[in-house]
């Protein structure tokens, strides 16, 4: 079955900075790629996903990038901000639609 | 976007007593549902996958004895944890995509389970 990765598992950043957080997957079958803000607490929230088509989408301070052949992508966050603190999870989709997430990276942005 | 409803959001339950989580698509049909279960500090793991009108499909080493799931019409999926114990304390959560390719997918507020 699938299996994804996620680096950092935590990242410390000044505001103003940028962050980057890398996985990757194993099953070349996936075609869908989203990402995940999750809060203490609550449900996860899709900040932005990429399907296998695509090499990059942007939307405002946040990107994703696809590298299909490596089998991997990676979610950039510009001018991060104290709101922008909380665990990001990246999880892969195949054609069966079942999410499989990767472990999660704590982003503590200081002000 | 659309709505995916979870019930009840938390629960405090003795030892050995059963507990039933529903999960309710709000405003689109939905064939099929996921089940995670999430311990403090760690990632959505996925239990199983829950198929209107058939069995679930459970993953590697998630007991479908404990964990009995029922999809009975295409806007409910049913967790029921039975006989459960404190090892079973976490964070319980659905999730349901709308028919088509790709599609976001949409989650349950999650239920709390703490057994007692």
């Amino acid at each position: 079955g699938e299996n994804v990765e996620q680096h950092p598992s935590t990242l410390s950043v000044q505001e103003g900075d940028s962050a980057v957080i890398k996985c990757t997957y194993s099953d070349s079958a996936s075609n869908y790629f989203p990402w995940y803000k999750q809060e203490l607490g609550k449900r996860p929230q899709l900040i932005i996903d990429i399907r296998s088509n695509v090499g990059e989408k942007k939307d405002q301070r946040i990107a994703v990038t696809l590298n299909k052949t490596a089998k991997h992508f990676s979610l950039h966050i510009t001018e991060t901000q104290p709101e922008d603190s909380a665990v990001y999870f990246c999880a892969a989709s195949s054609p069966l639609q079942k999410l499989v997430f990767g472990t999660g990276t704590r982003l503590l942005v200081s002000p | 976007g659309a709505v995916v409803s979870q019930h009840p959001s938390w629960v405090i339950c003795k030892s050995g007593t059963s507990v039933k989580i529903e999960c309710r698509s709000l405003d689109f049909q939905a064939t099929t549902m996921f089940w995670y279960r999430q311990f403090p500090k760690q990632s959505l793991m996925l239990m199983a996958t829950s198929n209107e009108g058939s069995k679930a499909t459970y993953e590697q080493g998630v007991e479908k004895d404990k964990f009995l799931i029922n999809h009975a019409s295409l806007t409910l999926s049913t967790l029921t944890v039975t006989s459960a114990h404190p090892e079973d304390s976490s964070f319980y959560i659905c999730s349901a995509r709308p028919t088509g390719p790709n599609t976001e997918a949409f989650f349950g507020q999650g239920t709390r389970l703490t057994v007692v």
